[in-house]
């Protein structure tokens, strides 16, 4: 199965910072077939980023995905008090599906 | 807007089985796959299978496929996801989730509220 590594495990950072989180896999993600989520305690997750760099619906400009083959980057430029949360990166270019470790970004 | 909501919480014995359902609003219920994902106290989300709700055709993980059962009612705008011979592991929140694009290879696009399922003896 295709396993999703994320890099760090936590950040923290200060409003206004930018966040630059990881997410590794250990093959090819074919035809950019990569998303994010944020998820808040006690919420769903919530679908930022598909496609590799696609914003979804709603999603403000401060976040950005990037990356290629197996190398993908979420960055969150400007961060506000309600982006301290958990990130999440997930392929569906195989099955099963699979999700990373998740990113904890925390105020500092 | 496009909405899933799903059945509520559930205490279960080991052995048991558990049914959730997750109705929704909102679309064409029949454009869509519906997906379930799981998240145990510490894990990742896990991702269980999914149903295409125009013909009921399904895709599991490996990890479930001798367990799980997703079906659904068109009539209805519902999926279900059955889980047999439970055990204290599978002590979860439950998802279902919308694909965003009608395709099959797509993120997961919207998400229930997610349903709490406990085992325990």
């Amino acid at each position: 199965e295709t396993v999703l590594t994320q890099s760090p495990g936590s950040l923290s950072l200060s409003p206004g910072e930018r966040a630059t989180l990881s997410c590794r896999a250990n093959q090819t993600i074919s035809y950019s077939f990569l998303a994010w989520y944020q998820q808040k305690p006690g919420q769903a997750p919530r679908l930022l980023i598909y496609g590799v760099s696609s914003r979804a619906t709603g999603i403000p400009d401060r976040f950005s995905g990037s990356g290629s083959g197996t190398d993908f980057t979420l960055t969150i430029t400007g961060l506000e008090p309600e982006d301290f949360a958990v990130y999440y990166c997930q392929q569906y270019g195989y099955l099963p599906r699979t999700f990373g470790q998740g990113t904890t970004v925390e105020i500092k | 807007q496009v909405q899933l909501v799903q059945s509520g919480a559930e205490v279960k014995k080991p052995g048991a089985s558990v049914k959730i359902s997750c109705k929704a609003s909102g679309y064409t219920f029949n454009n869509f796959a519906i997906h379930w994902v799981r998240q145990a106290p510490g894990h990742r989300l896990e991702w269980m299978g999914w149903i295409n709700a125009a013909n009921g055709k399904t895709k599991y993980s490996q990890k479930f496929e001798a367990r799980v059962t997703i079906t659904r009612d068109t009539s209805a705008s519902t999926a279900y996801m059955e889980l047999s011979s439970l055990r204290s592991e599978d002590t979860a929140v439950y998802y279902c989730a919308r694909s965003l694009q009608i395709t099959t290879a797509t993120s997961m696009g919207y998400w229930g509220q997610g349903t709490l399922v406990t085992v325990s003896s």
